[in-house]
């Protein structure tokens, strides 16, 4: 059964700064996608990764795929307070089952 | 283009009663499904359907029922709603080649 792990959970960090968020999963899958939440709304479509090796990138932020590692890594570039929101990864688990971390919620204060 | 179109946004029922939520999609995508996500939670896949005519159960199919038949419509229906079936719900359809998943904007579901 397909496993997906996100860490951390919650973080708070101030503008300016640098950081990541993982995201684990425990069997071989070679879809990964990443959204975006904000409170009360839809998800927003952020990343597809599609293959090992992976590498996208939009504005602040830049996701990766290992999929030999099963790792993602969603990394956040001079954080600003407009990038405060819930995101999370989700693993295709065949025939675009998806299935999704807790979710990482995110605060970037000044 | 729409995207993903739900309805109701907001519903609230009571134990036992019954209900179809909607879900229809302009993007002439084949594969759709249903999610429900819970306080604190991702998203847990209910149903989903490869295309007309053809649906299968997803991580937490029980209590509710699927049936797809046109490309456009994915209706969800609950039979005898709990409250344990308070939750968030959200349509999505996958684009292709992309793999891109659309979401729709989420029906929130209250059972008292």
């Amino acid at each position: 059964e397909l496993k997906v792990e996100q860490n951390p959970l919650f973080l708070s960090m101030q503008e300016g700064k640098n950081y990541t968020i993982y995201c684990n999963y425990s069997t071989t899958s070679d879809r990964l996608y990443w959204y975006r939440q904000d409170p009360g709304k839809s998800l927003e479509s952020l990343f597809v990764l599609l293959s090992n090796g992976a590498v996208k990138q939009e504005g602040r932020l830049m996701a990766s795929l290992d999929t030999k590692a099963r790792l993602s890594t969603l990394h956040i570039t001079a954080a600003v307070h407009d990038l405060s929101a819930t995101y999370f990864c989700a693993v295709d688990g065949g025939f675009q089952k998806l299935v999704f971390g807790t979710g990482t919620r995110l605060l970037v204060s000044p | 283009n729409a995207g993903v179109t739900q309805t109701p946004k907001f519903q609230v029922l009571k134990t036992g009663q019954s209900m179809t939520l909607q879900c229809a999609q302009d993007m002439n995508h084949e594969y759709m499904s249903w999610y429900r996500q819970d306080p604190g939670m991702g998203l847990r896949l209910i149903h989903y359907s490869v295309g007309a005519g053809i649906t299968d159960q997803g991580e937490v199919p029980n209590g509710y029922n699927v049936s797809r038949s046109t490309t456009e419509d994915f209706p969800l229906r609950l039979l005898s709603a709990a409250p344990s079936q308070t939750s968030v719900y959200f349509c999505a359809s996958l684009g292709h080649p992309s793999y891109e998943q659309y979401f729709g904007p989420g029906t929130r579901l209250t059972v008292t």
